[in-house]
């Protein structure tokens, strides 16, 4: 069983400025991958990142990066240069290697101030 | 390229009533999810299509949701009767597994249900 666990219910952050969103899964299966997405308040889920438990490289697409550190079971993702179309929610998200059901956090409610 | 593509986007019935969701994936994509999320929380999933063939529907309550994917594309999800419990936002995803084995889901806009 797989278990995502995302503490922040809800940020807020200065427009231009970055934020970090917090991350932490327990899963026993030794290969897995990682996703976040946003979720505005349209209700679409988006997809944003990914991150294989075996890349040796942190995941980055535009300006959102992936801060994974595999033995803290942690995968943070960081919005640089925030704008206020990034308010939204978002999730994490885990899947294992046998199993394609993706298990979600419980999200983080991010709003852009001006 | 178009997107997951879902109808209705509201739904409002009374309890005790039918209720049918659609859902048609990304051309090309062979899976099929469909999700419910509840206010404030992840969604959960509900059944997993392959094609036309139902691979994982152990989270579904079959006493009233029921799902078909008949020709492998589009899919319909009903809930008969509706509950009040079942007041949620349903979303369907689909996927298509690439080049080195990553399979991202990518979802659609979901159907928000009120049961009154």
């Amino acid at each position: 069983a797989q278990k995502i666990t995302q503490t922040q219910p809800g940020m807020f952050v200065q427009e231009k400025e970055a934020v970090t969103l917090d991350c932490t899964y327990d899963t026993s299966d030794p290969s897995y991958g990682l996703f976040w997405y946003k979720q505005p308040s349209s209700g679409e889920m988006i997809f944003l990142i990914y991150q294989g438990s075996y890349d040796q490289q942190n995941a980055t697409e535009g300006r959102y990066s992936l801060n994974f550190q595999k033995a803290r079971k942690s995968a943070n993702l960081v919005i640089s240069a925030s704008q206020l179309g990034d308010s939204a929610m978002y999730f994490c998200a885990m899947r294992g290697s046998n199993d394609y059901k993706l298990s979600f956090g419980a999200g983080t409610t991010v709003t852009v101030r001006a | 390229e178009a997107g997951v593509v879902q109808s209705p986007r509201y739904k409002i019935i009374e309890k005790k009533q039918p209720v049918a969701f659609w859902c048609n994936p990304i051309s090309g994509h062979n899976t099929l999810y469909w999700y419910r999320q509840n206010l404030g929380q992840g969604p959960e999933l509900l059944i997993r299509y392959e094609n036309e063939e139902a691979v994982d529907d152990s989270q579904l309550p079959k006493d009233r949701f029921s799902a078909e994917r008949l020709k492998g594309v589009d899919s319909t999800l009903k809930i008969q009767p509706a509950e009040l419990g079942d007041s949620a936002v349903y979303l369907c995803a689909s996927s298509l597994r690439g080049s080195g084995g990553v399979e991202t889901q990518y979802f659609g806009p979901g159907t928000r249900l009120l049961v009154l």
